[in-house]
């Protein structure tokens, strides 16, 4: 089956500093979707790529889908407290979703 | 506007006590229900999927199981929880099929002692 793989599982940044999480795939994509999911919370959409090399930028997140819709980032640009949680990415298709294992970000103050 | 609802947000239930998580989802039709369980506050392990009333797709064997009575209604149950079983439970759905948000519930918290 469909295998998605995100790492790194925990990442712990200085506030200020740059984060950035990667996912892939073992197989080629339709569409991946961005995920945050806060301490104590539920999993929030962020934004979902669809086509081969694009790049979407939300403030100081820029996510990228890579040309072969195998794998996609995402990068936070000086990293804020507010920025804490687990990032997921999903690449399922139309109805089995398949999430990666999310990477835990943490930011020291 | 959609919204989804998911209930008892907690509890705390006995090992071989029974189990129904309830969710709702208003505001759309027809739409792609899932049940999903996080454990250790970690990745999301897809138990269950339904594309339609009755239609139930399993996708992890366990002692739980899925219902889905009415086009917006999903249920969890289990007929005896076993300490494995908790954990933090996500019902979620999504639009059609081309579509890849995913709009959670609240999460349901689930302690078996």
């Amino acid at each position: 089956g469909q295998q998605v793989m995100q790492i790194p599982q925990y990442q712990h940044v200085q506030e200020g500093e740059d984060f950035t999480t990667y996912c892939n795939s073992s197989t080629t994509l339709s569409n991946i979707q961005w995920y945050k999911q806060r301490p104590g919370g539920h999993p929030v959409f962020l934004i979902q790529l669809v086509k081969s090399g694009e790049v979407k930028k939300q403030k100081r997140l820029t996510f990228q889908f890579g040309e072969a819709k195998k794998n996609s980032s995402l990068h936070i640009t000086a990293t804020q407290t507010t920025d804490v949680g687990t990032y997921f990415c999903d690449g399922g298709s139309n109805y089995k979703l398949t999430f990666g294992k999310g990477t835990l970000l943490t930011v020291n103050p | 506007s959609q919204t989804i609802h998911q209930w008892p947000a907690t509890l705390v239930q006995p090992v071989g006590s029974p189990l129904s998580l309830e969710c709702t989802v208003e505001g759309t039709s027809n739409p792609n229900l899932y049940w999903y369980r996080q454990a250790a506050g970690r990745g999301l392990q897809l138990l269950f999927y339904s594309v339609g009333i009755g239609q139930i797709s399993s996708e992890v064997p366990q002692n739980l199981s899925a219902s889905r009575p009415q086009d917006r209604q999903f249920i969890l149950s289990s007929k005896k929880l076993l300490l494995s079983d908790s954990g933090f439970y996500l019902c979620a759905w999504k639009r059609g099929t081309n579509t890849g948000e995913l709009f959670f519930g609240e999460g349901s918290r689930l302690t078996v002692l």
